[in-house]
């Protein structure tokens, strides 16, 4: 099984609408969660940070379960430069704060 | 700040040949991270470093090495290239000083091709 489990897509959506990714993680020692944003043959640079409360930073919701190790990204009212893969990552406890990664998620935004 | 500076940017080896990939940030940072990022796939951990002279491996470290003379740069050294080693390499740097504090910053990655 692999750490990091995520629906690779591609999703693709209209200008406008609301997308939904989700991630599953397989040690319930992981510590730290983020979404990491990564556009074609680009780096990845973080998107945001996921809190046990949950965050928003504009058009983006992020939420984590640790009950069912579980983290998601809603982005509402998407744009065209929403297009880019979203990776799931985690961090686990007393790991030298070494990035697990999921595969990504592709997004494609149509006009 | 140029942040994470990576080179080269695009790489033809031959099976067997070696070569270095350059890494090197100018934020200070304590922590440095080399990935690797195969076609449709996350990212995986090569090596990484929590200090000057300090290295440990990751995920995948076979067939490469590092070392970690300075702050600023960490070198990533392929001995034998082999096919198996074509890939995107990525750098990163942390100053990571608890939780919520862990971005890591990447540099623009070295594209590998063994032939």
């Amino acid at each position: 099984r692999k750490e990091v489990e995520q629906d690779p897509g591609p999703f693709n959506v209209p200008e406008g609408a609301t997308v939904a990714f989700n991630c599953t993680y397989s040690n319930s020692a992981s510590q730290s969660f983020f979404w990491y944003r990564q556009d074609c043959r680009k780096e990845p640079k973080l998107l945001m940070s996921v809190y046990s409360s949950g965050n928003e930073d504009g058009r983006f919701t992020a939420q984590l379960n640790r009950a069912s190790q579980y983290i998601s990204l809603l982005i509402r009212d998407s744009k065209l430069s929403d297009s880019a893969t979203y990776l799931c990552v985690v961090i686990l406890t007393g790991s030298a704060r070494q990035l697990t990664f999921g595969s990504g998620t592709q997004l494609t935004v149509l006009p | 700040n140029a942040g994470v500076t990576q080179t080269p940017k695009f790489r033809i080896l031959k099976i067997g040949q070696s070569m270095t990939l350059q890494c090197t940030q100018d934020m200070n940072h304590n922590y440095m991270y080399w990935y690797r990022q195969d076609p449709g796939m996350g990212l995986k951990l090569i090596y990484y470093s929590v200090g000057a002279g300090i290295t440990d491996k990751g995920e995948v470290p076979n067939g490469y090495n590092v070392s970690r003379s300075t702050t600023e740069d960490f070198p990533l050294r392929l001995e034998l290239a082999a096919p198996s080693q074509t890939s995107v390499y990525f750098c990163a740097s942390s100053s990571p000083l608890g939780i919520g504090t862990d971005t890591q910053y990447f540099g623009p990655g070295t594209r590998l091709t063994v032939l």
